[in-house]
């Protein structure tokens, strides 16, 4: 049971916008902590998507975006294209934790 | 450019030991956090230990006092020293530039403890 919860799945039609959840509570989004993104395409290792809740790093198209709000987080895909077919996974950090840096239990996004 | 390269994966038995390195080039690995991310057949990321730029090291409740994170400035290289390993230890292991949000990514190693 992750800290983070996202949705296991989420799909949508090329062309489309898909937003991906990560919920989590007062001891880490909700204290203020910095929620970042990562893509892990098939058989590959995870990329930074977005960092510091809303930041994209170099080269990540300006169709992912992230917010975050109370205790929640958000990505944003729009214009869903095929190559978006990935896993997408959440991290914040928890301070109830002696373990803090914690993981969403990741979202399968497929492109219809 | 920034690169990582992890090596010194395999199978293991129960209770055996390993030891994982993660060669880095285009940063200093001694001016950086340092993290180790391990990822489960099937399953999803799990932090495992961080080493921060001042020597300071952290763990995961799950590999803490059979985990050991370090590094060697010179070689601008960062390990992971594995013993008394389980089965549930298995794992692709990712080295990763940062504290969090990070910034790069090794390929991953994949470690197997089985008998």
């Amino acid at each position: 049971q992750s800290v983070l919860t996202q949705p296991p799945s989420v799909s949508g039609a090329p062309g489309q916008r898909v937003t991906i959840s990560c919920t989590g509570s007062s001891s880490n989004i909700g204290a203020g902590y910095d929620v970042h993104w990562y893509q892990q395409l098939p058989g590959t290792a995870p990329k930074l998507l977005i960092y510091g809740n809303s930041n994209r790093p170099s080269g990540v198209p300006d169709r992912f975006s992230g917010s975050k709000s109370g205790t929640s987080a958000s990505l944003a895909i729009t214009g869903l294209q095929a190559e978006d077919e990935a896993d997408y996974y959440c991290q914040s950090y928890d301070s109830s934790l002696s373990a803090p840096w914690v993981f969403g239990g990741g979202t399968k996004l497929t492109v219809l | 450019e920034v690169q990582l390269v992890e090596s010194g994966g395999g199978l293991v038995q129960p209770g055996g030991s390993l030891r994982l390195s993660c060669a880095a080039s285009g940063f200093t690995v001694s001016s950086n956090y340092m993290s180790w991310v391990r990822q489960a057949p099937g399953k999803g990321l799990e932090w495992v230990s961080v080493i921060y730029s001042g020597g300071s090291t952290y763990y995961a409740d799950s590999v803490k006092g059979r985990f050991t994170i370090s590094r060697h400035n010179s070689k601008n290289t960062l390990y992971l020293q594995m013993n008394s390993l389980r089965a549930e230890d298995t794992a692709v292991y990712y080295c990763a530039r940062g504290r969090d949000g990070y910034t790069g990514w090794g390929q991953g190693t994949l470690v197997t403890v089985s008998s």
